[in-house]
């Protein structure tokens, strides 16, 4: 089975812009959390996908937002971009069986760097 | 907000030897899970424990879970150099959200050859 894929792998924009990053699950996995990596906060969650509906949001501001298509696939999105939003944004997907978690598979990140 | 913190936080030894890294967590959850990742890259999972659990092997990994002391270890036998990484335990709230899980800090592993 093909892994977890994010793009793009790397992205530097400028503050005040906006940025959509793309994940595209494992095949039959439904769920799709999306996480934020920094050195200072270490990993967030940042919400979480399941059959098109978010289920579960992080603590972030609304700048932070995000969707899942009928294939899983999920993109997020951050508006007016700050310097603080330059992290590694990981996307994991999984299987859920009636209420039951399983383990979370991670693609390799999107490196953003805001200046 | 941080649940599990993980302990120590860096670590170096010599291949051959063995880790041991500690976890503990604040509130009842599902299940607790390591996970890896080298330098800056995506995280790979290691073991998945749930709460009714109290040890799990995978190969050279041995994790356990107390939850009356809300802690759990992992153990990485005959350590490698390519074990050097950072390892991550995260829980699942119990009653809580599936697909978020809270993620300690990390410990830095650093396995000399």
């Amino acid at each position: 089975k093909a892994g977890v894929t994010q793009t793009p792998r790397y992205l530097i924009k400028t503050r005040g812009q906006q940025v959509t990053l793309s994940c595209s699950p494992i095949s039959g996995h439904r769920s799709v959390s999306w996480y934020q990596q920094t050195p200072g906060q270490g990993l967030q969650f940042l919400f979480e996908y399941f059959s098109e509906t978010q289920r579960n949001k992080g603590n972030f501001p609304g700048r932070f937002s995000g969707r899942q298509f009928s294939n899983s696939r999920s993109e997020m999105n951050v508006s007016t971009l700050e310097l603080g939003d330059s992290a590694l944004y990981l996307c994991a997907s999984s299987l859920t069986l009636r209420g039951i978690s399983y383990e979370q598979y991670f693609g390799p990140g999107t490196r953003l760097t805001v200046t | 907000s941080q649940q599990g913190e993980e302990d120590p936080q860096a670590l170096s030894i010599q291949e051959g030897e063995n880790a041991t890294m500690n976890c503990s967590y604040k509130t009842s959850i599902n299940n607790l899970q390591w996970y890896r990742q080298n330098s800056g890259r995506g995280l790979v999972h290691l073991i998945l424990i749930r709460s009714n659990e109290r040890e799990k092997h995978s190969g050279r990994l041995r994790v356990t879970l107390d939850t009356s002391k809300k802690s759990s270890s992992l153990l990485i036998t005959a350590s490698r150099a390519a074990d050097t990484a950072s390892y991550f335990c995260a829980t699942e709230d119990y009653g809580g959200s599936q697909g978020n899980l809270i993620f300690g800090k990390g410990t830095k592993l650093s396995v000399k050859p």
